[in-house]
Protein backbone atom coordinates (compact mmCIF):
# COMPACT_ATOMS: atom_id res chain seq x y z
CA UNK A 1 0.00 0.00 0.00
CA UNK A 2 1.69 3.23 -1.06
CA UNK A 3 1.85 6.06 2.09
CA UNK A 4 0.49 8.33 0.43
CA UNK A 5 -2.03 7.90 -2.30
CA UNK A 6 -3.53 10.33 -5.06
CA UNK A 7 -5.24 9.51 -8.03
CA UNK A 8 -2.55 10.87 -11.06
CA UNK A 9 -5.77 11.87 -13.22
CA UNK A 10 -5.35 13.83 -15.67
CA UNK A 11 -8.55 15.17 -13.46
CA UNK A 12 -10.27 17.73 -16.53
CA UNK A 13 -12.80 20.55 -14.89
CA UNK A 14 -14.18 23.36 -17.22
CA UNK A 15 -12.82 26.57 -16.29
CA UNK A 16 -15.01 28.52 -13.48
CA UNK A 17 -15.48 24.98 -11.61
CA UNK A 18 -14.82 23.46 -8.85
CA UNK A 19 -11.82 21.30 -8.86
CA UNK A 20 -11.75 19.04 -6.18
CA UNK A 21 -8.25 16.81 -5.23
CA UNK A 22 -8.07 13.89 -3.08
CA UNK A 23 -5.11 12.19 -0.83
CA UNK A 24 -5.36 9.12 1.18
CA UNK A 25 -2.44 8.27 3.72
CA UNK A 26 -1.84 5.22 5.65
CA UNK A 27 0.54 6.35 8.67
CA UNK A 28 -2.52 7.33 11.46
CA UNK A 29 0.53 8.75 13.08
CA UNK A 30 0.84 11.70 10.58
CA UNK A 31 0.12 14.94 12.04
CA UNK A 32 0.22 17.85 9.27
CA UNK A 33 -0.54 17.69 5.32
CA UNK A 34 0.95 19.97 2.32
CA UNK A 35 -0.46 21.09 -0.97
CA UNK A 36 2.62 21.56 -3.23
CA UNK A 37 1.61 22.76 -6.90
CA UNK A 38 3.81 22.32 -9.70
CA UNK A 39 3.50 23.35 -13.07
CA UNK A 40 5.39 21.41 -15.93
CA UNK A 41 9.23 21.70 -16.08
CA UNK A 42 9.00 23.84 -12.67
CA UNK A 43 9.99 22.95 -9.00
CA UNK A 44 7.06 22.19 -6.56
CA UNK A 45 5.62 25.24 -4.57
CA UNK A 46 3.39 25.11 -1.55
CA UNK A 47 -0.30 26.15 -1.76
CA UNK A 48 -1.03 24.89 1.83
CA UNK A 49 -1.06 23.16 4.40
CA UNK A 50 -3.37 21.85 7.50
CA UNK A 51 -3.16 20.01 10.41
CA UNK A 52 -6.41 20.17 12.39
CA UNK A 53 -9.39 18.17 11.29
CA UNK A 54 -11.78 20.00 9.09
CA UNK A 55 -11.57 23.06 6.48
CA UNK A 56 -8.92 26.01 5.94
CA UNK A 57 -9.99 28.18 3.40
CA UNK A 58 -7.40 30.28 1.49
CA UNK A 59 -8.77 32.65 -1.18
CA UNK A 60 -9.75 30.45 -3.66
CA UNK A 61 -8.13 27.33 -2.39
CA UNK A 62 -9.83 24.99 0.48
CA UNK A 63 -7.66 22.04 2.28
CA UNK A 64 -9.77 19.51 3.95
CA UNK A 65 -8.66 16.95 6.97
CA UNK A 66 -10.47 14.34 8.07
CA UNK A 67 -8.04 12.27 10.02
CA UNK A 68 -10.72 9.16 11.14
CA UNK A 69 -10.83 8.51 7.31
CA UNK A 70 -6.93 9.56 6.46
CA UNK A 71 -8.06 11.40 3.75
CA UNK A 72 -6.87 15.29 2.98
CA UNK A 73 -8.52 17.09 0.05
CA UNK A 74 -7.87 20.03 -1.85
CA UNK A 75 -10.63 22.47 -3.37
CA UNK A 76 -10.06 24.96 -5.96
CA UNK A 77 -13.38 27.15 -6.78
CA UNK A 78 -13.40 29.42 -9.78
CA UNK A 79 -10.79 27.18 -11.44
CA UNK A 80 -8.84 29.06 -13.98
CA UNK A 81 -6.70 28.15 -16.92
CA UNK A 82 -3.47 29.16 -15.12
CA UNK A 83 -4.24 26.37 -12.25
CA UNK A 84 -3.66 24.00 -14.61
CA UNK A 85 -0.58 21.55 -12.98
CA UNK A 86 0.19 18.66 -11.16
CA UNK A 87 -0.87 18.74 -7.29
CA UNK A 88 1.57 16.96 -4.60
CA UNK A 89 0.27 16.07 -1.36
CA UNK A 90 2.40 15.43 1.20
CA UNK A 91 2.11 13.63 4.84
CA UNK A 92 4.11 14.99 7.95
CA UNK A 93 4.93 12.51 10.89
CA UNK A 94 6.31 13.94 13.62
CA UNK A 95 7.89 11.12 15.62
CA UNK A 96 9.68 9.40 12.49
CA UNK A 97 10.62 13.25 11.52
CA UNK A 98 9.30 12.26 8.06
CA UNK A 99 7.76 13.90 4.97
CA UNK A 100 6.31 11.44 2.42
CA UNK A 101 4.60 12.57 -0.81
CA UNK A 102 2.23 11.28 -3.09
CA UNK A 103 2.89 10.83 -6.63
CA UNK A 104 0.23 13.97 -7.65
CA UNK A 105 -2.59 14.60 -9.84
CA UNK A 106 -2.45 16.16 -12.30
CA UNK A 107 -4.92 19.14 -13.05
CA UNK A 108 -6.69 20.50 -16.56
CA UNK A 109 -8.70 23.43 -16.82
CA UNK A 110 -10.00 23.70 -20.04
CA UNK A 111 -11.70 26.80 -21.11
CA UNK B 1 19.38 36.49 -6.40
CA UNK B 2 16.18 35.16 -4.30
CA UNK B 3 14.80 32.04 -3.08
CA UNK B 4 16.94 28.63 -4.03
CA UNK B 5 18.88 28.36 -7.13
CA UNK B 6 19.83 25.04 -8.66
CA UNK B 7 22.36 24.73 -11.41
CA UNK B 8 22.65 23.11 -14.03
CA UNK B 9 19.44 23.50 -15.07
CA UNK B 10 19.94 20.18 -17.40
CA UNK B 11 23.14 17.64 -17.30
CA UNK B 12 23.72 14.82 -19.93
CA UNK B 13 26.69 12.79 -18.44
CA UNK B 14 28.01 9.27 -19.35
CA UNK B 15 28.41 6.26 -17.13
CA UNK B 16 31.70 6.82 -16.02
CA UNK B 17 31.92 10.47 -15.82
CA UNK B 18 31.79 12.25 -12.81
CA UNK B 19 29.88 15.48 -12.15
CA UNK B 20 28.08 17.54 -9.62
CA UNK B 21 25.42 19.39 -8.98
CA UNK B 22 25.32 23.00 -7.01
CA UNK B 23 22.12 24.45 -4.79
CA UNK B 24 22.55 27.47 -2.96
CA UNK B 25 19.53 29.43 -1.17
CA UNK B 26 19.22 32.98 -0.21
CA UNK B 27 16.62 32.25 2.24
CA UNK B 28 18.62 32.31 5.54
CA UNK B 29 17.45 28.77 6.01
CA UNK B 30 19.20 25.86 7.85
CA UNK B 31 18.32 23.13 6.97
CA UNK B 32 18.47 21.94 2.74
CA UNK B 33 17.49 18.89 1.53
CA UNK B 34 18.41 16.83 -2.18
CA UNK B 35 15.00 14.50 -3.40
CA UNK B 36 14.79 12.52 -6.44
CA UNK B 37 11.72 12.85 -8.74
CA UNK B 38 11.19 10.31 -11.37
CA UNK B 39 7.71 10.22 -13.59
CA UNK B 40 5.32 8.26 -12.03
CA UNK B 41 7.27 7.80 -8.70
CA UNK B 42 6.67 10.55 -5.59
CA UNK B 43 9.63 12.46 -4.46
CA UNK B 44 12.07 10.74 -3.03
CA UNK B 45 14.28 12.13 -0.33
CA UNK B 46 17.77 11.33 -0.44
CA UNK B 47 20.09 13.67 1.84
CA UNK B 48 19.16 16.20 4.95
CA UNK B 49 21.64 18.40 5.94
CA UNK B 50 20.71 20.54 9.24
CA UNK B 51 23.25 23.66 10.27
CA UNK B 52 25.41 22.06 7.79
CA UNK B 53 25.40 18.67 9.06
CA UNK B 54 24.03 15.50 7.62
CA UNK B 55 21.40 14.17 9.42
CA UNK B 56 19.63 11.82 7.12
CA UNK B 57 20.56 9.50 4.72
CA UNK B 58 18.12 7.56 2.97
CA UNK B 59 19.89 4.49 2.18
CA UNK B 60 21.04 6.54 -1.33
CA UNK B 61 23.95 4.67 -3.69
CA UNK B 62 27.53 5.93 -2.83
CA UNK B 63 27.48 6.93 -6.26
CA UNK B 64 26.10 9.89 -4.77
CA UNK B 65 27.73 11.83 -2.16
CA UNK B 66 26.52 15.48 -0.82
CA UNK B 67 28.67 17.83 0.25
CA UNK B 68 27.51 21.14 2.23
CA UNK B 69 30.26 23.53 3.32
CA UNK B 70 27.88 25.71 4.68
CA UNK B 71 24.20 26.47 5.55
CA UNK B 72 23.71 28.11 2.53
CA UNK B 73 25.39 25.76 -0.45
CA UNK B 74 24.87 21.93 -1.08
CA UNK B 75 26.51 20.40 -3.56
CA UNK B 76 25.61 16.29 -4.77
CA UNK B 77 28.73 14.68 -6.37
CA UNK B 78 27.61 12.28 -9.27
CA UNK B 79 30.06 9.30 -10.28
CA UNK B 80 30.08 5.71 -12.17
CA UNK B 81 26.01 6.93 -12.51
CA UNK B 82 23.06 4.57 -14.28
CA UNK B 83 20.86 4.49 -16.86
CA UNK B 84 17.93 4.32 -13.76
CA UNK B 85 19.33 7.60 -11.94
CA UNK B 86 18.06 9.35 -14.56
CA UNK B 87 15.74 12.29 -12.94
CA UNK B 88 14.84 15.33 -11.79
CA UNK B 89 16.90 15.94 -8.84
CA UNK B 90 15.38 19.06 -6.49
CA UNK B 91 16.95 21.07 -3.88
CA UNK B 92 15.06 22.47 -1.21
CA UNK B 93 15.70 24.65 2.03
CA UNK B 94 13.63 24.95 5.36
CA UNK B 95 13.70 27.15 8.21
CA UNK B 96 14.09 24.46 10.86
CA UNK B 97 14.29 21.20 9.87
CA UNK B 98 11.50 18.99 8.43
CA UNK B 99 8.60 19.60 10.50
CA UNK B 100 5.54 20.41 11.78
CA UNK B 101 4.57 23.51 9.47
CA UNK B 102 7.96 24.42 8.24
CA UNK B 103 7.51 24.67 4.24
CA UNK B 104 9.72 23.06 1.78
CA UNK B 105 10.93 26.13 -1.15
CA UNK B 106 12.45 24.31 -3.79
CA UNK B 107 14.91 25.04 -6.62
CA UNK B 108 14.24 24.23 -10.34
CA UNK B 109 15.61 21.35 -9.96
CA UNK B 110 18.74 19.61 -12.38
CA UNK B 111 17.24 17.51 -15.12
CA UNK B 112 19.98 14.52 -15.16
CA UNK B 113 20.06 11.99 -18.16
CA UNK B 114 22.34 8.82 -18.11
CA UNK B 115 23.70 7.59 -21.21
Amino acid sequence: QKEVEQNSGPLSVPEGAIASLNCTYSDRGSQSFFWYRQYSGKSPELIMFIYSNGDKEDGRFTAQLNKASQYVSLLIRDSQPSDSATYLCAAFTGTASKLTFGTGTRLQVTL
Amino acid sequence: ETGVTQTPRHLVMGMTNKKSLKCEQHLGHNAMYWYKQSAKKPLELMFVYNFKEQTENNSVPSRFSPECPNSSHLFLHLHTLQPEDSALYLCASSQGRLGGVAPLHFGNGTRLTVT
